[in-house]
């Protein structure tokens, strides 16, 4: 079946510093990715839409200048959390489509990243 | 009043039960009602989908929806111990492009 590949699957990093996490479909286009956070023992929340070529749609209290959101190819999407804090730690998981098939297309996620930020 | 509701459980059986999942929701624009299955820190892996209302069975597992109620259900039959993981129902208005809506999930541990 498809495959959406994310890495890293779990970084540690700085306050104050800025982690990048990618998102790939390896078998399959992707128009539209979706980004994802997760709390522990929470659900899944929208973060954000990537779409291909334009900019992101963030959903309300997503701050989009925090979390910059790249969409340059049909297969890769990008997270940047710039200027992480400790209450930025969570699981960050991606999820693609794909564009070619019609009727109900299986929502693909990724492995998803944990991050921890110290 | 969020958009899906799910009991997040813990659900505890033994071996060879019958697993109840359910969630409800309160969009009635949602078409689409699909099952995760989510081990921990791992990504979601879709178990099963359902356009609109009516029931749809895949081996052991039985998902229904009743877009009357806005309801979902999830049954497992002959739990197995390799079934013990977090059980997400999602929901969305149409077909590709849509983000998922996801219930908070529960954690069903099953005994041996």
């Amino acid at each position: 079946g498809a495959v959406v590949s994310q890495h890293p699957s779990w970084v540690i990093c700085k306050s104050g510093t800025s982690v990048k996490i990618e998102c790939r479909s390896l078998d399959f286009q992707a128009t539209t990715m979706f980004w994802y956070r997760q709390f522990p023992k929470q659900s899944l929340m929208l973060m954000a839409t990537s779409n291909e070529g334009s900019k992101a749609t963030y959903e309300q209290g997503v701050e989009k200048d925090k979390f910059l959101i790249n969409h340059a190819s049909l297969t890769l999407s990008t997270l940047t959390v710039t200027s992480a804090h400790p209450e930025d730690s969570s699981f960050y998981i991606c999820s693609a489509r794909d564009r070619h098939k019609g009727g109900y297309t299986e929502a693909f996620f990724g492995q998803g990243t944990r991050l921890t930020v110290v | 009043q969020k958009e899906v509701e799910q009991d997040p459980g813990p659900l505890s059986v033994p071996e060879g039960a019958i697993v109840s999942l359910n969630c409800t929701y309160s969009n009635s624009a949602f078409q689409y009602f699909m099952w995760y299955r989510q081990y921990s820190r791992k990504g979601p892996e879709l178990l099963m989908y359902t356009y609109s209302s009516g029931n749809k069975e895949d081996g052991r597992f039985t998902a229904q929806v009743d877009k009357s109620s806005k309801y979902i259900s999830l049954f497992i039959r002959d739990s197995q111990p390799s079934d013990s993981a977090t059980y997400l129902c999602a929901m969305s208005l149409n077909q590709a492009g849509t983000a998922l809506i996801f219930g908070k999930g529960t954690t069903l541990s099953v005994s041996s």
